[in-house]
């Protein structure tokens, strides 16, 4: 168990729906990482956000957006959906010093159908 | 861009000795993981390397050379447990922690 958890495990749904992914980092971490990973793209980094400000920007679509809350746990929000989303969403956190290992959160198996 | 090259799949035999090599071209360079996934689970982190040379962890050794912009992860007396898939991931930028990350090795480790 790394610590992070993310809600929820699995969402089934329709394509044009909006849905939201919740994670909660580990205690005392700072810095959320979204990443999404399909059979045929491997993880791709999407976007970091350090104590409740937008750091780093990857290869996020704009349908797509996210954000840190006061308490840290972050959300992630995938509008507009089509069959393609179709992917295990991570979320990872880290402390952003030293050579900053990032633990991974469990997942949510995301369905558009 | 970021361009990091590992092989699909490898296959061994429970207690051989498997390298699963990464090559990568990247805008920088500030640090190189390695991690392993097992199937729909979440990536565990495995090593570090940031410094040219060999990192020995266990069974588990880790080794970078940045002027040819390559890494490899030594897997030493497999076990069944070791099938999973192990991603490099380099980070680039001084200024943030993001990593990006190959494709991914599928290890099999067959009895």
């Amino acid at each position: 168990d790394s610590g992070v958890t993310q809600t929820p495990k699995h969402l089934i749904t329709a394509t044009g729906q909006r849905v939201t992914l919740r994670c909660s980092p580990r205690s005392g971490d700072l810095s959320v990482y979204w990443y999404q990973q399909s059979l045929d793209q491997g993880l791709q980094f999407l976007i970091q956000y350090y104590n409740g400000e937008e750091r780093a920007k990857g290869n996020i679509l704009e349908r797509f957006s996210a954000q840190q809350f006061p308490d840290l746990h972050s959300e992630l929000n995938l509008s507009s959906l089509e069959l393609g989303d179709s992917a295990l969403y991570f979320c990872a956190s880290s402390v952003d010093r030293g050579y900053n290992e990032q633990f991974f959160g469990p997942g949510t198996r995301l369905t558009v159908l | 861009g970021q361009n990091i090259d590992q092989p699909t799949e490898m296959t061994a035999t429970e207690g051989a000795i498997v390298q699963i090599n990464c090559t990568y071209q990247t805008s920088g360079f500030n640090g190189l993981f390695w991690y392993q996934q097992h199937a729909g689970e979440a990536p565990t982190f495995l090593s570090y390397n940031v410094l040219d040379g060999l990192e020995e962890k266990g069974r588990f050794s880790s080794f970078l050379s940045r002027s040819k912009g390559y890494s490899y992860l030594l897997l030493k007396e497999l076990q069944m447990k070791d099938s999973a898939s192990y991603l490099c991931a380099v980070r680039s930028s001084s200024n943030d922690y993001k990593l990006s990350f190959g494709a991914g090795t599928t290890v099999t480790v067959r009895a």
